[in-house]
């Protein structure tokens, strides 16, 4: 069945780099695109970028700046960083799965991050 | 960027009440999706395409609406339909989420 699931560390330093793995099974990546998606605790989640099935990557101008997203379809994984973090994007982060019509149709059970010192 | 604003931000029913939230777009959109998240889990897609429901939904929900301003309605609340909700466009681009109606049971 679909599964996607993220990794990465709970606590990072404001001005350090955020490096999370998105490790999918059931699909294929070269098939379907995956999504990052972050919820801040208590409010509505926002779309950061996405990596598109053929390689191709887009992202929200509000983090282009600070975000990459990346994958390796030999170890069916996706990538992100983000750098320069401050406390505002504390919150749990998602990858999600998007199919041809159906954009976000599974998620990950999130990763959350904390940005603090 | 599309802005969804979403009304009520939080609600109470009771058991057999008819619920309806209601997601207004800042500019025209072709469809609203809807997903339905509980506390501690991911969400969960519940609506798409406007008024289809996801596999799963009980029939009990039902999605309409146009243009800038769509809604979810339950046609009789029930315990289990306590939990948040969050409308999403998808027809521009970024897609982009409604701060969310969260819903309690009285």
């Amino acid at each position: 069945q679909v599964q996607l699931k993220e990794s990465g560390p709970g606590l990072v330093q404001p001005s350090e780099t955020l490096s999370l793995t998105c490790t999918v099974s059931g699909f294929s990546l070269t098939s379907y695109s995956v999504s990052w998606v972050r919820q801040p605790s208590g409010k509505g989640p926002e779309w950061m970028g996405r990596m598109w099935y053929d390689g191709d990557t887009a992202y929200n101008s509000a983090l282009k700046s600070r975000l990459s997203i990346s994958r390796d379809t030999s170890k069916n994984q996706v990538f992100l960083k983000m750098n320069s973090l401050q406390t505002d994007d504390t919150g749990t982060y998602y990858c999600t799965r998007d199919g041809p019509g159906r954009d976000f149709d599974y998620w990950g059970q999130g990763v959350m991050v904390t940005v603090s010192s | 960027e599309i802005v969804l604003t979403q009304s009520p931000t939080t609600m109470a029913a009771s058991p057999g009440e008819k619920v309806t939230i209601t997601c207004r777009a800042s500019s025209s959109v072709s469809y609203m999706h809807w997903f339905q998240q509980k506390s501690g889990t991911s969400p969960k897609p519940w609506i798409y395409d406007t008024s289809k429901l996801a596999s799963g939904v009980p029939d009990r929900f039902s999605g309409s609406g146009s243009g800038t301003s769509y809604s979810l309605t339950i046609s009789s609340m029930e315990a289990e339909d306590a939990a948040t909700y969050y409308c999403l466009q998808r027809s521009s681009y970024p897609p982009t989420f409604g701060a969310g109606t969260k819903l309690e049971l009285k």
